[in-house]
């Protein structure tokens, strides 16, 4: 199984700095038709978790141009820029390049 | 507006077995690749089952930790997803969320207990 790593974050982050979530993958997101196979998810405390990005750095629809994504095949970012209170909570990073598909432990970010 | 509710959940014994359900509205049901992902108690997201299309076969697909135990199945013409669950182990305690494509929409979860 493909395992997820997710670093830690200096937290409490100052309102409107950024922050960089890292993500690694013990194998290569690629898969043949060129496309990288990571999901990046924020979970705000008490509720269901929200698509963020998709194939490593596509946008969800309606998510604010804040949130990219970025990577190689095995290393991931995802920077928040001008971080606000509402990007309070944890952020999850998924492999669904196969089977079964799995998740990083999740980086939890704090707002000072 | 899209909507995804999950419902059966409860307390249920070790070894029991349980079904829950969801309920799909406001997107083309039968187009959309459908999974449950579970979050234990104070933990991280862990990625269950997953149910294809029609198209697709409904091919199914499952963790490690739930295979053979668990059947995710779909009824297109009534836009439901359900997983069973058999042999239940406390360590399958959590609330379990079912989702659509690739995670584009989420239920608001059901919590199911295993616990004697």
């Amino acid at each position: 199984d493909i395992v997820m790593t997710q670093g830690v974050l200096p937290n409490p982050v100052p309102s409107g700095e950024s922050a960089s979530i890292t993500c690694r993958s013990s194998k290569s997101l690629v898969y043949k038709d060129g496309k990288t196979y990571l999901n990046w998810f924020l979970q705000r405390p008490g509720q269901s978790p929200q698509l963020l990005t998709y194939w490593m750095s596509t946008r969800a629809s309606g998510v604010s141009d804040r949130f990219s994504g970025s990577g190689s095949g095995t290393y991931f970012t995802l920077k928040i820029s001008r971080v606000r209170a509402e990007d309070a909570g944890v952020y999850y990073c998924q492999q669904v390049r196969e089977y079964p598909w799995t998740f990083g432990g999740g980086t939890k970010l704090e707002l000072k | 507006a899209v909507q995804l509710v999950e419902s059966g959940g409860g307390l249920v014994q070790p070894k029991e077995s349980l079904k829950i359900s969801c309920a799909a509205s406001g997107f083309t049901f039968s187009n959309a690749a459908m999974y449950w992902v579970r979050q234990a108690p104070g933990k991280g997201l862990e990625w269950v089952a997953r149910i294809r299309t029609k198209p697709n076969n409904y091919a199914t697909y499952y963790a490690d930790s739930v295979k053979g135990r668990f059947t995710i199945s779909r009824d297109d013409s009534k836009s439901m997803v359900y997983l069973q669950m058999d042999n239940l182990k406390t360590e399958d305690t959590a609330m379990y969320y079912c989702t659509a494509n690739i995670g584009d929409y989420w239920g608001q979860g059901v919590m199911v207990t295993v616990s004697s």
